[in-house]
């Protein structure tokens, strides 16, 4: 079936850095553009980070572009999110999500990952 | 950057109930609007796209309206699994931008 799986997440001291990844299966992962969405305990969604079906285009939310860089190999269906000088407000559960559709990123997100935790505490 | 509000914040109801939320953009974004429903400790699930189109595999007691840069989810005959958060997001343009959510629950 369709599934996007993150990994990665773990408890990481403020300052330091870490990698997150998806893993895709059940469609042809070279063909969608994919996002990275966070969620802080308690608090809404906020997106992070774009990246085009061929990796040629990149687009990052303020709160952490310079930080992070989301990366993607089609040979191995998976996508990254690196996340550098990570700080505590960074805590949260971190989605990879497909776009609905291949033809425009204009009609929202279709598949989810279940999330992986980030824990940014000294 | 484009900044999405929602109304009201949370709402109480009971089954077989009708549940309007609005979702306001501060500037156009044309048709450009998915609605997400999120149950606790799970992730988003995509109800509409395009304002008013219905996600494949969606109820159809679930629909969406758009008017200016007003736009609004409807659940038709509430059910016990429709108990959760409801998050806009604006699909016009980077940076993307969601909803601060609307919590349904129970009455």
């Amino acid at each position: 079936q369709v599934q996007l799986v993150e990994s990665g997440g773990g408890v990481v001291q403020p300052g330091r850095s870490l990698r997150l990844s998806c893993a895709a299966s059940g469609f042809a992962f070279s063909d969608y553009a994919v996002f990275w969405v966070r969620q802080a305990p308690g608090k809404g969604l906020e997106w992070l980070a774009f990246i085009s079906y061929d990796g040629s285009n990149t687009f990052y939310a303020d709160s952490v572009k310079g930080r992070f860089t989301i990366s993607r190999d089609n040979s191995k269906n998976t996508l990254h999110l690196e996340m550098n000088s990570l700080r505590p407000e960074d805590t949260a559960v971190y989605f990879c999500a497909r776009e609905a559709t291949t033809v425009t990123t204009n009609f929202g997100m279709d598949v989810w990952g279940q999330g992986t935790t980030v824990t940014v505490s000294s | 950057d484009i900044q999405m509000t929602q109304s009201p914040s949370s709402v109480s109801a009971s089954v077989g109930d009708r549940v309007t939320i609005t979702c306001r953009a501060s500037q156009d974004i044309s048709e450009w609007l998915a609605w997400y429903q999120q149950r606790p400790g799970k992730a988003p699930k995509l109800l509409i796209y395009a304002a008013s189109s219905l996600q494949s595999g969606v109820p159809p007691r679930f629909s969406g309206s758009k008017s200016g840069t007003d736009f609004t989810l409807t659940i038709d005959s509430l059910q016990p699994e429709d108990f959760a958060t409801y998050y806009c997001q604006q699909a016009n343009s980077f940076p993307l931008t969601f909803g601060p959510g609307t919590k349904l629950d129970i009455k």
